[in-house]
Parts: C-alpha cells; structure tokens; sequence
C-alpha cells in the first residue's frame, strides 16, 4: 500500500528564515515522489520531482530511501511562498498518486 | 506547458439529481485520468483512477453505482454523481497523465452543493 505522511499541518516561518517541510512515505517498491503547491484560490500545480532533482522557485527536496522521506527544502523563505504544500507519491506501474495531508505554509514579513 | 480544464467550477443541484463534471486535456493525450475528492481543509483523497477505454478502477469506500466514471476518449473523462446528497457536497479534482513517466496535470476543480 501506499501512504504519504506530512506530520506538519501548519508551519510558519519568518521572511528570510530556512524552511523545511516534511514528508514521510510508506512503500514497498520503488516510488516516484512530488511536491504539489496550490496558492490561494489557484489549481494544484507541481512544483518538482525527485526524478528531475530540479530546484524550482529555491525549493529543492532529496529522496532519502533509508529514511523513507522526501522532504522540501529552501534556504530562504520569501513571502509569495505562502501556500498549501502536499507531497505525493506514484508507486511503479500503477500510476495513482497519493497524497499526503499538506502543510499549509505561512511567511511572516 | 499540459492543461486540464475542468467544468464546472461549482454547481449546486437539488437532492437526488446527477451532476456530472467534465476533465478535459486540452494539449496533450491522456491515457489516465483521476478523479479526487477534497473536503474542507483536508487533503485529496483519490476516488478513481481510469483509463481510456476501459472501466474505472475504484478506491476502496468508493460507490461505483454513485459515482460513475467514463473515459471514453484520450481527451475526456467525466464523473456523474448520481443521485446526489448533501453529503455528496464537496470539492471535485480531476487530474490527467499522458501515461507512466509523464506528470500529472490537475484541473482547476469543482466545488458541488447539494442542497
């Protein structure tokens, strides 16, 4: 079975500071992972995968299978990155994509 | 870039009508296509998943019966919910993948009141 756990509902973090989103994953064959952002009142958009090791908009987020976590990374937060984030997960072949329960992500100026 | 458009952004019916919601892919061929339902404040929770041509593979929970799934051609999908209920309310998401190894691409969503 897939499952995607995102442990924080809420975090908050100061213009400027590090941010750190978490996701956890549970599954037994290879995954591909994702992170999905939605803004307010916008569709839900893919912000990377861990197959294209990309840093989008100073996100950047690793694969770690030991630790089964794929969690979202940037240095510096800015204020437009005030979102809803949701890590996801595609298991081989079977192409459905689970979510997990997002972190809504505030920056405070 | 991949564009799924959906329609409608809302509706509101009266008890015991069908709605049905249309997931188009306006750019490119989509072999799958998913349909998720989001309740306030939580997370997508994947209905079904389906592929063109064939018969909708339902989660586990989800009515078949109630929410009928079709997905006739590489651009169109549509989910009917028959026979709707106040506790059918909620907001609809469809998403659209050209097949294994391509992205998913998410339509704008449908929020449905049953009144």
């Amino acid at each position: 079975a897939q499952r995607v756990t995102q442990p924080e509902k809420l975090l908050s973090v100061f213009k400027g500071a590090p941010v750190e989103l978490k996701c956890n994953y549970s599954y037994s064959g290879s995954p591909e992972l994702f992170w999905y952002v939605q803004y307010s009142r916008q569709r839900l958009q893919l912000l990377l995968r861990h197959i294209s090791r990309e840093s989008i908009k100073g996100f950047t987020a690793d694969l770690n299978k030991g630790e089964t976590s794929f969690h979202l990374k940037k240095p510096f937060a800015q204020e437009e990155d005030s979102a809803m984030y949701y890590c996801a997960l595609s298991g081989q072949g079977a192409q459905k994509l689970v979510f997990g329960q997002g972190t809504r992500l505030t920056i405070n100026p | 870039g991949a564009v799924v458009s959906q329609h409608p952004s809302w509706v509101i019916c009266k008890s015991g009508t069908s709605v049905k919601i249309e997931c188009r892919s306006l750019d490119f061929q989509a072999t799958t296509m998913f349909w998720y339902r989001q309740f306030p404040k939580q997370s997508l929770m994947l209905m079904a998943t389906s592929n063109e041509g064939s018969k909708a593979t339902y989660e586990q929970g989800v009515e078949k019966d109630k929410f009928l799934i079709n997905h006739a051609s590489l651009t169109l999908s549509t989910l009917t919910v028959t026979s709707a209920h106040p506790e059918d309310s909620s907001f609809y998401i469809c998403s659209a993948s050209a097949g294994q190894g391509f992205s998913y691409t998410f339509g704008s969503g449908t929020r449905l009141t049953v009144v």
